[in-house]
């Protein structure tokens, strides 16, 4: 089956600009999160949304939003973009159906920013 | 909240050699995975593996739940190992709050 599947793979994009990444989870999997990968602060968690709902969110600012489709597919944003910024955009799906299950997570070839 | 810690930071083996990475974390969980991230940048699930032993292949993973530690193992390693190796744990007290926290990482260079 399809894996996790991140579009587009690069982006340059010029500071005071927004910028909207796609993320389309494993066929079933109605969890989907959204991870920032940069040198100096490693991966860190954005948020995570199952069944359309945001249920968790990481400490970004609000220029980083997102949301989540009836056939799971998501989409994250950021407005107003800085310099900091650039950075690798990983997306993961999980197959956990409800908040106790222990289920892992599957990541997709991830969206390399670069703001300019 | 958890803390994730994963040593050694760096990693040079020649090929055909064996190592350990460990990961120690600072709170029971309920997921711990072990990924390979490639210079490309795609993270590749090694073991999903919250307790007990697992291998595929040349890796195997253990996790000692009530010590709070994992150990992946990599014996006869290839060029093709090189890379980052990441543990990321959820808490089991996350609750309403899944996410996954991650460790810095293990750069690891395998020489021909």
């Amino acid at each position: 089956k399809a894996g996790v599947t991140q579009t587009p793979r690069y982006l340059i994009k010029t500071r005071g600009q927004q910028v909207t990444l796609s993320c389309s989870p494993i066929s079933g999997h109605r969890s989907v999160s959204w991870y920032q990968q940069t040198p100096g602060q490693g991966l860190q968690f954005l948020f995570e949304y199952f069944s359309e709902t945001q249920r968790n969110k990481g400490n970004f600012p609000g220029r980083f939003s997102g949301r989540q489709f009836s056939n799971s597919r998501s989409e994250m944003n950021v407005s107003t973009l800085e310099l900091g910024d650039s950075a690798l955009y990983l997306c993961a799906s999980s197959l956990a159906p409800a908040l106790s299950a222990n289920y892992g997570y599957t990541f997709g070839s991830g969206t390399r920013l670069t703001v300019v | 909240g958890i803390q994730v810690e994963q040593s050694p930071p760096d990693l040079i083996l020649q090929e055909g050699a064996n190592s350990t990475l460990r990961c120690n974390f600072s709170d029971s969980v309920n997921n711990l995975q072990w990924f390979h991230q490639n210079p490309w940048g795609q993270l590749i699930n090694l073991f999903y593996i919250p307790s007990g032993t697992k291998q595929n292949g040349r890796l195997s993973a253990t996790t000692v739940a009530t010590e709070r530690y994992s150990l992946l193992y990599i014996s006869s390693s290839q060029t093709t190992d090189s890379g980052v190796y990441f543990c990321a744990v959820e808490a089991l007290r996350a609750g309403n709050n899944r996410k996954l926290i991650w460790g810095l990482g293990t750069s690891l260079g395998v020489n021909p």
